[in-house]
Parts: structure tokens; C-alpha cells; sequence
């Protein structure tokens, strides 16, 4: 157990809605990261808080967006879905934002979209 | 940009044997290296790491030397054991950069008793 929890931990939903993925860092850690596994992307980076800020995007669709809230805790939104949104989508949580602070993943939302 | 690439699988090995899995990056500076393992239903463990040229990552018998002239980290593992299947992940960070992970396609590790 890593200590990050995501929630849910499936969801199945149709083409064009919105979803919300949530996810809790590890006490401590101020740094959150959002990942997406998918077949044929492979593992991709998204998004990056830090202590409510944002910090670096990757390839996150104008479609998706995060926050981390003053608890730390952060949510990914997913708006207008499509087909190829479906994937499990990973946070991570580290102590800091820099250095080679050790990232540990939360156990994933599978997203189907239908 | 960054980059991360490592063999395709599956590889299949029987118990006890000898385990290779390649990696190589490309990636600007000093970059930090991380071999990540996911088992089945399960989010990414951080297996082992490596923040500089030369230094040896190892864990659970499992090690990695980050070589920077050769631009690589493969995984090695003298014996593997049925426990160790799972989807072995090579990955990069910089450090300087926002600190995250380009991750390579993944492979598959079976082995069978």
C-alpha cells in the first residue's frame, strides 16, 4: 500500500459526459501528478500540483483539467469524453516538486467511456 | 524531447533463470533513472533508482547501473522467481524540470515454474 488513494476505482460512462477522478497524496507529500496508461499511448505524464499550484503539463488534452485543493488533495476533471479517453489514469504523490524526490502511484480509475 | 525506450515482450523465462530487460534513454543533462514494476490489477512500485552516472540501483535482488555513455539502465535479476511476473516500466525524471516521469512502453515479464 502506497498510501495515495484514488477513487473511484472504476467508472463507466457514455460518450460527451464528464467525469471526476479524485485522488489523496501520502501524508506529507505536497506534490501531486496525474498519469494516464492507455494501449496504445503507453504511460503518459499529464499534470503536476504542488502545494495547490500548477507546476508542469505533459500531454493533457484541453478537454482535461486538474486542481489541488488546500487539503492537498487534487481531482482531475475528464469533459466531453470520447472513445479514446478510455484508460486507467494514475496520481502520484511526492514530498516535493524538484530533486529526485521518489514518486509513489496511487493503484489507478479505470475509465471506460462507451 | 525526453525519451525512453525499452525491449518489447513478452519475455518468457523459466524459474531460476537469468533475467535482462533493456533500457535506454534520451534526455537533456543528468537526467534520474527508475525502473518501476506493476503487477497485475495493481498501480506502478518503484523497484529501483539511480540519480547519477555509474551509481547501481538495486532491490529484492534485482539491479540496474546507470551508465551514462552508453545512455542505458537495463534491468537484471541473477534467479527469478513466478512472483516476479508482472510489466516491468524503465523510466526518467530531471530533476530540474518539474521532476516528472517519461516512461518507456513497458515489458512484460511470465515466468514459468
Amino acid at each position: 500500500d502506497s498510501g495515495v488513494t484514488q477513487t473511484p476505482k472504476h467508472l463507466i460512462t457514455a460518450t460527451g459526459q464528464r467525469v471526476t477522478l479524485r485522488c489523496s497524496p501520502r501524508s506529507g507529500d505536497l506534490s501531486v501528478y496525474w498519469y494516464q496508461q492507455s494501449l496504445d499511448q503507453g504511460l503518459q505524464f499529464l499534470i503536476q500540483y504542488y502545494n495547490g499550484e500548477e507546476r508542469a503539463k505533459g500531454n493533457i488534452l484541453e478537454r482535461f483539467s486538474a486542481q489541488q485543493f488546500p487539503d492537498l488533495h487534487s481531482e482531475l476533471n475528464l469533459s466531453s469524453l470520447e472513445l479514446g479517453d478510455s484508460a486507467l489514469y494514475f496520481c502520484a504523490s511526492s514530498l516535493g516538486q524538484g530533486g529526485s524526490y521518489e514518486q509513489y502511484f496511487g493503484p489507478g480509475t479505470r475509465l471506460t467511456v462507451t | 524531447g525526453d525519451s525512453v525506450t525499452q525491449m518489447e515482450g513478452p519475455v518468457t523465462l523459466s524459474e531460476e533463470a537469468f533475467l535482462t530487460i533493456n533500457c535506454t534513454y534520451t534526455a537533456t543533462g543528468y537526467p534520474s533513472l527508475f525502473w518501476y514494476v506493476q503487477y497485475p490489477g495493481e498501480g506502478l512500485q518503484l523497484l529501483l533508482k539511480a540519480t547519477k552516472a555509474d551509481d547501481k540501483g538495486s532491490n529484492k535482488g534485482f539491479e540496474a547501473t546507470y551508465r551514462k555513455e552508453t545512455t542505458s539502465f537495463h534491468l537484471e535479476k541473477g534467479s527469478v522467481q513466478v512472483s516476479d511476473s508482472a510489466v516491468y516500466f524503465c523510466a526518467l525524471s530531471r530533476p530540474n524540470a518539474g521532476n516528472m516521469l517519461t516512461f518507456g512502453g513497458g515489458t512484460r515479464l511470465m515466468v514459468k515454474p
